[in-house]
């Protein structure tokens, strides 16, 4: 079981706004970062420190964080961006990192 | 340009040991802040952290896993060693190497490497 908790899908409509959530308490204390992973690839950096984006990530893509959850939203949802969505943050203890079970976003 | 790549074996019987090599180039293990995590997916399963070693051998297991790994760095080399003893075909996975730097990624996994598949069958 995972210290952070994921819904396991979500689906959106092409170019709507979804926000894809992760729960932990240990997020009242470290931040998230989010990766995307598409079929058969390796998951790529979409957000880290809760809110900041790597160089060649869309602006569409934004993080934020409220007490025990983080948020990965992409305003304007594109074709591609339909993919797993892992959150990953410090555990409880704060020595060890744990991944979120994922979510699977569908773009309608 | 930073890159990691990893290599093991292409199948792996119950019981023996794994072990897992990720080459790293474009940085130096012993670059201060730089860490060098494993992480690993089964088929069609989520993402499952492992270990992290940093630049300073600082070494961090998975409480659910630290009794089977041991996580070593060659700086001369440019690699990172994993091994995962006594393996189950629980085990059977994609094994991802990644880097991290604990100011410019705040401990995020900026780049990882292809993955490899490990199968564990007799």
């Amino acid at each position: 079981s995972s210290e952070l908790t994921q819904d396991p899908a979500v689906s959106v409509a092409l170019g709507q706004t979804v926000r894809i959530t992760c729960q932990g308490d240990s997020l009242r204390i470290y931040s998230a970062s989010w990766y995307q992973q598409k079929p058969g690839q390796a998951p790529v950096l979409v957000i880290y420190g809760k809110s900041k984006r790597p160089s060649g990530i869309p602006d569409r893509f934004s993080g934020s964080s409220s007490g025990n959850t983080a948020s990965l939203t992409i305003t304007g949802a594109r074709a591609e961006d339909e993919a797993d969505y892992y959150c990953k943050s410090r555990d409880s203890s704060g020595n060890h990192w744990v991944f979120g079970g994922g979510t699977k976003l569908t773009v309608l | 340009q930073i890159t990691l790549k990893e290599s093991g074996p292409t199948l792996v019987k119950p019981t023996q040991t794994l072990t897992l090599t990720c080459t790293v180039s474009g940085f130096s293990l012993s670059t201060s802040g730089v860490g060098v995590g494993w992480i690993r997916q089964p088929p069609g399963k989520a993402l499952e952290w492992l270990a992290l070693i940093y630049w300073d051998d600082d070494k961090r297991y998975s409480p659910a896993l630290k009794s089977r790994l041991t996580i070593t760095k060659d700086t001369s080399k440019n690699q990172v060693v994993l091994t995962m003893t006594n393996v189950d075909p629980v085990d059977t996975a994609t094994y991802y190497c990644a880097h991290s730097h604990i100011a410019t990624t705040t401990d995020a996994f900026d780049i990882w490497g292809q993955g490899t598949m490990v199968p564990v069958s007799s």
